[in-house]
């Protein structure tokens, strides 16, 4: 089946710190991937959607200056958040779907970010 | 997007099968209906796909009713691994299109 790989896997650093995750797609293309964030005890929350080759789109509340997405092959889509704060701290988990025909989105297994 | 409810938790013991229902009353057309199975920390994983009647596979089944609004996940006999966060999800399958969680419900499965 799809798989989405994520790196790195946990991060620690300090405040002011940018970091960037990585999403890719190992057996299929994706022109679209997706990037969720989630805090402890709650859900997926989408934070934009990765097309390739153009802007991303962001959800609404979500700073783009902050959270930069590139996304500049059928393979590979990069977040990186920007002079991030504690409250950045969260678990950030991307997702892809093939786009061939109905196939479910699968996800990558998450980078767990933590700000000190 | 199609909202969806389904209850905040839920408990079983061990060996019960388990069914947790999913409202969506505004499911359009061309959505399809999944389910997915989240434990602390880790990637949500895909259980379960279907777009009317029943769907089965080899961890669970999935009843849709005629009119689409609602849909029942069933997990047969289960066992303490199976204490997770399942997620209901509706929409279309189309490549540009995200999926949107709702808060899930928290299954506690107890010996």
């Amino acid at each position: 089946g799809a798989v989405v790989s994520q790196h790195p896997s946990w991060v620690i650093c300090k405040s002011g710190t940018s970091v960037k995750i990585e999403c890719r797609s190992l057996d299929f293309q994706a022109t679209t991937m997706f990037w969720y964030r989630q805090f402890p005890k709650q859900s997926l929350m989408l934070m934009a959607t990765s097309n390739e080759g153009s802007k991303a789109t962001y959800e609404q509340g979500v700073e783009k200056d902050k959270f930069l997405i590139n996304h500049a092959s059928l393979t590979l889509s990069t977040l990186t958040v920007t002079s991030a704060h504690p409250e950045d701290s969260s678990f950030y988990i991307c997702s892809a779907r093939d786009g061939k025909g109905n196939q479910p989105q699968h996800f990558g297994d998450g980078t767990r970010l933590s700000i000190l | 997007l199609a909202k969806t409810t389904q209850p905040i938790s839920m408990d079983s013991y061990e060996g019960q099968e388990v069914n947790i229902t999913c409202s969506h009353n505004n499911i359009a057309t061309n959505d399809y209906i999944t389910w997915y199975q989240q434990f602390p920390s880790q990637r949500p994983r895909f259980i379960i796909q279907g777009y009317k009647t029943k769907v089965t596979n080899e961890v669970a089944s999935l009843f849709i009713p005629a009119d689409r609004k609602s849909s029942t996940l069933s997990l047969p006999r289960v066992s303490l691994s199976d204490t997770a966060v399942y997620y209901c999800l509706v929409g279309e399958n189309s490549g540009n299109t995200p999926l949107v969680f709702g808060k899930g419900t928290r299954l506690s499965v107890i010996a």
